[in-house]
C-alpha cells in the first residue's frame, strides 16, 4: 500500500513568491492533516480537513497560506507571498477515523527555503 | 510553558544499555499519547501509542501517569539503529491534531 507522498520533496523560492505545496494522503484516509517544523522548533499543527471540509484551521500562521482540498482527495497548502520567517519542512499526514485507534501517517515532508 | 516538555538531549549511551526518556504534558484532558521516531531529515513514524497505563513492544516500555501528567519511554538492550530523535506527542480526542514535543536526541555508541 501506497504511503503518504508529498511534492515537492524541496523548494528554495525567493522572499514574495508564490510556492504550492501538494499532498496525496493514503487511498481512503478521510482525514488529512498539515504541519510544519521550522527550524529549532516543534512540529507545529497547521489544518485539518476531513474529505473536503477544514474542519480545524487554528494553526495556520495567517491569510498569506491557503490549504484546500478539492474533491476530499488530494490536498494543496500555497503560501503567496512567502516571508524568510516560512522556511521549514512541512509534513502532511492521514488517517482513516478509527476513534481512539486512530494513528495518523506521515508523508516525508516538503523542505522549503524562502530566501 | 510548552503544552508538551522534553529534555532535548542529546542521550548518548553504549550499546545493550537501557535507557529512560521522560515527557511531561500540561492538558489534563488529554486522551492518548504518542512516542514517534525520527531520523535525520526523514518524517516522523510512530513507535508506540499509550492509550492506558503503558504497553510494551519488544525492548520497548510506555509508561503513562495521569496523576504527574507525564510519560515514559524506556529502550532496554539498545542497538545502533535506535539512534535517532524521539517525539513526545498527545492528542486531546480522537481525529484531532497531534501536539508534539522537541525531541530527545538519542545517539548509541559501539
Amino acid at each position: 500500500e501506497a504511503g503518504v507522498t508529498q511534492f515537492p520533496s524541496h523548494s528554495v523560492i525567493e522572499k514574495g513568491q508564490t510556492v504550492t505545496l501538494r499532498c496525496d494522503p493514503i487511498s481512503g484516509h478521510d482525514n488529512l492533516y498539515w504541519y510544519r517544523r521550522v527550524m529549532g522548533k516543534e512540529i507545529k499543527f497547521l489544518l485539518h480537513f476531513v474529505k473536503e471540509s477544514k474542519q480545524d484551521e487554528s494553526g495556520m500562521p495567517n491569510n498569506r497560506f491557503l490549504a484546500e482540498r478539492t474533491g476530499g482527495t488530494y490536498s494543496t497548502l500555497k503560501v503567496q507571498p512567502a516571508e524568510l520567517e516560512d522556511s521549514g519542512v512541512y509534513f502532511c499526514a492521514s488517517s482513516q477515523d478509527l476513534g481512539a485507534m486512530e494513528t495518523q501517517y506521515f508523508g516525508p515532508g516538503t523542505r522549503l527555503l524562502v530566501l | 510553558r510548552k503544552e508538551v516538555e522534553q529534555d532535548p538531549g542529546p542521550f548518548n549511551v553504549p550499546e545493550g544499555a537501557t535507557v529512560a526518556f521522560n515527557c511531561t504534558y500540561s492538558n489534563s484532558a488529554s486522551q492518548s499519547f504518542f512516542w514517534y521516531r525520527q531520523d535525520c531529515r526523514k518524517e516522523p513514524k510512530l513507535l508506540m501509542s499509550v492509550y492506558s497505563s503503558g504497553n510494551e513492544d519488544g525492548r520497548f516500555t510506555a509508561q503513562l501517569n495521569r496523576a504527574s501528567q507525564y510519560i515514559s519511554l524506556l529502550i532496554r538492550d539498545s542497538k545502533l539503529s535506535d539512534s535517532a530523535t524521539y517525539l513526545c506527542a498527545e492528542r486531546y480526542s480522537s481525529a484531532s491534531k497531534i501536539i508534539f514535543g522537541s525531541g530527545t536526541r538519542l545517539s548509541i555508541r559501539p
